[in-house]
């Protein structure tokens, strides 16, 4: 079946540290890829896509993500790390531009001060 | 506020009971899904609509399920007889029609428990 895959349940990070969550993906053709986050209590916020082009996306918040095709992932990153990063992150893919949105299970990160 | 708003924000049910939950999009957005969210999990899909027309729906969507978009604005989602299991997070989502570089903005979500 076409997924994504988020192999880290958690992930924690010192404050100032830079961060990386992974996402690998199994989807046939040239999918649109994602990054939400999700705060307690809050809706999905978007914080970048990939649709095709330069492989280094940056979005949101200071998050960027690094598409690399031939190993299939497409990493979340940010070069120093907040508290209030803290939060659910999701990687997801579509088949197009207004499709529907298929999620990864999620990773927890955490950012200790 | 001009983003997706949802309502109820909570709602806590007995087994069997009907229930509908109302999500308002960004306005002039064409396009609206629901996506359901059980706890430690992704979203998933149910169903989404292109202005009132019900274009795709999950077979996560049982008959006990139904979504309307009477008149293209907002949509509602009824649960019938309803289960423990049905007990999740229901998102709502719009988009608009601005090309490939659109995207989903979701709305907070209406918490379901059923007891």
């Amino acid at each position: 079946a076409q997924s994504v895959a988020q192999p880290e349940d958690q992930v924690n990070v010192a404050e100032g540290n830079p961060l990386t969550v992974k996402c690998t993906y199994s989807v046939s053709g040239n999918p649109y890829l994602f990054w939400y986050v999700q705060y307690p209590n809050r809706g999905l916020q978007f914080l970048l896509k990939y649709i095709t082009g330069d492989n280094l996306v940056k979005g949101s918040y200071g998050f960027e993500a690094e598409f690399n095709k031939s190993q299939t992932s497409f990493h979340l990153k940010k070069p120093s790390a907040l508290v209030s990063d803290s939060a659910l992150y999701f990687c997801a893919f579509a088949y197009s531009s207004a499709s529907k949105i298929i999620f990864g299970s999620g990773t927890r990160l955490s950012i200790r001060p | 506020d001009t983003g997706v708003s949802q309502d109820p924000r909570h709602k806590i049910t007995k087994r069997g009971q009907n229930v509908t939950f109302r999500c308002d999009p960004i306005s002039e957005h064409n396009r609206l899904y629901w996506y359901r969210q059980t706890l430690g999990q992704g979203p998933e899909f149910l169903t989404y609509f292109q202005n009132e027309a019900q274009l795709e729906k999950s077979r996560l969507l049982s008959d006990r399920f139904s979504a309307e978009r009477p008149k293209g604005s907002f949509s509602t989602l009824e649960i019938q007889r309803t289960e423990q299991g049905d007990s999740a997070m229901y998102l709502c989502a719009s988009r608009g029609l601005a090309g490939s570089q659109e995207t989903q903005y979701f709305g907070p979500g209406t918490r379901l428990l059923v007891l």
